[in-house]
């Protein structure tokens, strides 16, 4: 699985855009990237996952460059709820592991 | 969130003593995952299951044992636990390997 590389930490302010970058540039064409957060003592959260299209749920969105090199997760809104690690992982298909590097620390501050 | 329960949620265990953490989960899904989480290290894969009585080995299996009986339980074993096992165990749940891994709330197992 390709390597990521995200800042250790952010911080964002109440009510605005988390924008959270993480750098793929050894992505190859069949690994998707996936985002998970991690709220302190809990188990790793299910953010969103994309291969080349931009896509938004009702937690986030996720914009993959054209070249997939690199991507940015957004919370549109963020609320103190969103402190927490966030983990950008890029994964192949039919990979039985998911590897977990160091994140972003994001503190949302009122 | 999906239906993944852990049981104990904390435990605290002597050097050389048997060890088993049960992951139970209610969306009867095909594929379980143990791992565990240490500082400096993000989560390592330890075993997972891709069906009843079916199990591999993961990236950091030594000392380690699975088994799953019934689709919705899977169990870790540790058979004589080590100073080196103290850590926080997340059981993770797929329907299949190119789909989704949702995690369940942890185990933190302290070994003295």
């Amino acid at each position: 699985d390709a390597k990521t590389t995200q800042p250790t930490s952010m911080d964002c302010a109440e009510g605005r855009a988390a924008n959270l970058p993480c750098n793929h540039s050894t992505i190859s064409g069949n690994e998707y990237v996936y985002w998970y957060r991690q709220i302190h003592s809990q188990g790793p959260q299910y953010i969103i996952h994309g291969l080349k299209n931009n896509e938004t749920n009702e937690m986030a969105s996720l914009i993959i460059t054209e070249d997939r090199k690199s991507s940015t997760l957004i919370l549109p809104h963020a609320t103190l709820r969103d402190t927490a690690v966030y983990y950008c992982i890029v994964r192949a298909t039919g990979a039985n592991n998911l590897f977990f590097g160091t994140g972003t620390r994001l503190t949302v501050i009122p | 969130d999906a239906g993944i329960t852990q049981s104990p949620r904390h435990k605290v265990t002597e050097t050389g003593t048997p060890v088993t953490l049960r992951c139970h989960q209610t969306e009867n899904h095909r594929y379980m995952y143990w791992y565990r989480q240490d500082p400096g290290h993000g989560l390592r894969l330890i075993h997972y299951s891709y069906g009843v009585k079916d199990t591999d080995k993961g990236e950091v299996s030594d000392g380690y044992s699975v088994s799953r009986s019934k689709t919705e339980d899977f169990l870790l074993t540790l058979e004589s636990a080590t100073s080196s096992q103290t850590s926080v165990y997340f059981c993770a749940i797929s329907v299949d390997l190119r789909e989704t891994q949702y995690f369940g709330p942890g185990t933190r197992l302290l070994v003295l």
